[in-house]
């Protein structure tokens, strides 16, 4: 089955400054690569998501990036704001099953002021 | 804008007592699916479910557990005769389906807590 190496588990930055959270997969077949953020005490919630067939997405202050080669994509937060301080999972899934996604361990990024 | 809602949103029991961990999909949302978080460690899928049937389960799944949609908006999962490891956060996510639809909307999950 699938598996998704998260790095790093913890990551502090500055205010203003950039983050990047690094994720590895195991599967080739994985095709579609989301983002979330959990918040204390919440459900995770979608923050952006990439499609195998696309090497960059951006939002905003957020990125995304895949290399399929390599088997790894990055979240990339730009201008890091105090709430942008939570845990962010990244996941893999292919759409030829039933989509289940399969997490990366997490980031807690604490973002100082 | 619609969510996921899930109640109770902290479950105590006992060891060996039955619980059962409920849910409301979005409403037009098709896949339906159940995940488990032990505290401080990574969301684990547990099953999916599709036009009435369990889809896809992991091996976590085992025959303790099961999941029903009794009516057409709850979807739970029922633990039978719960241990000590299963305390975690239960999170429910739906999908709406369509082949282009893959982003899982989350509810806020419940506690559970096994005593």
């Amino acid at each position: 089955g699938e598996n998704v190496e998260q790095h790093p588990s913890t990551l502090s930055v500055q205010e203003g400054d950039s983050a990047v959270i690094k994720c590895t997969y195991s599967d080739s077949a994985s095709n579609y690569f989301p983002w979330y953020k959990q918040e204390l005490g919440k459900g995770p919630q979608l923050i952006i998501d990439i499609r195998s067939n696309v090497g960059e997405k951006k939002d905003q202050r957020i990125a995304v990036t895949l290399n399929k080669t390599a088997k790894h994509f990055s979240l990339h937060i730009t201008e890091t704001q105090p709430e942008d301080s939570a845990v962010y999972f990244c996941a893999a899934t292919f759409s030829g099953s039933a989509r289940q996604l399969t997490f990366g361990s997490g980031t807690q990024l604490t973002v100082l002021p | 804008e619609p969510e996921v809602t899930q109640t109770p949103s902290h479950q105590v029991t006992q060891m060996g007592q039955e619980v059962i961990l409920r849910c409301v999909p979005i409403s037009n949302h098709l896949y339906f699916y159940w995940y488990r978080q032990i505290l401080g460690q990574k969301v684990e899928f547990l099953v999916s479910f599709y036009n009435n049937e369990i889809s896809e389960k992991s091996e976590i799944f085992d025959d303790q557990f099961s999941v029903e949609r009794p009516d057409g908006s709850n979807f739970t999962l029922k633990i039978r005769s719960t241990k000590l490891e299963d305390s975690a956060m239960y999170f429910c996510a739906s999908r709406p389906g369509t082949s282009f639809d893959n982003e899982q909307f989350f509810g806020p999950g419940t506690r559970l807590t096994v005593l």
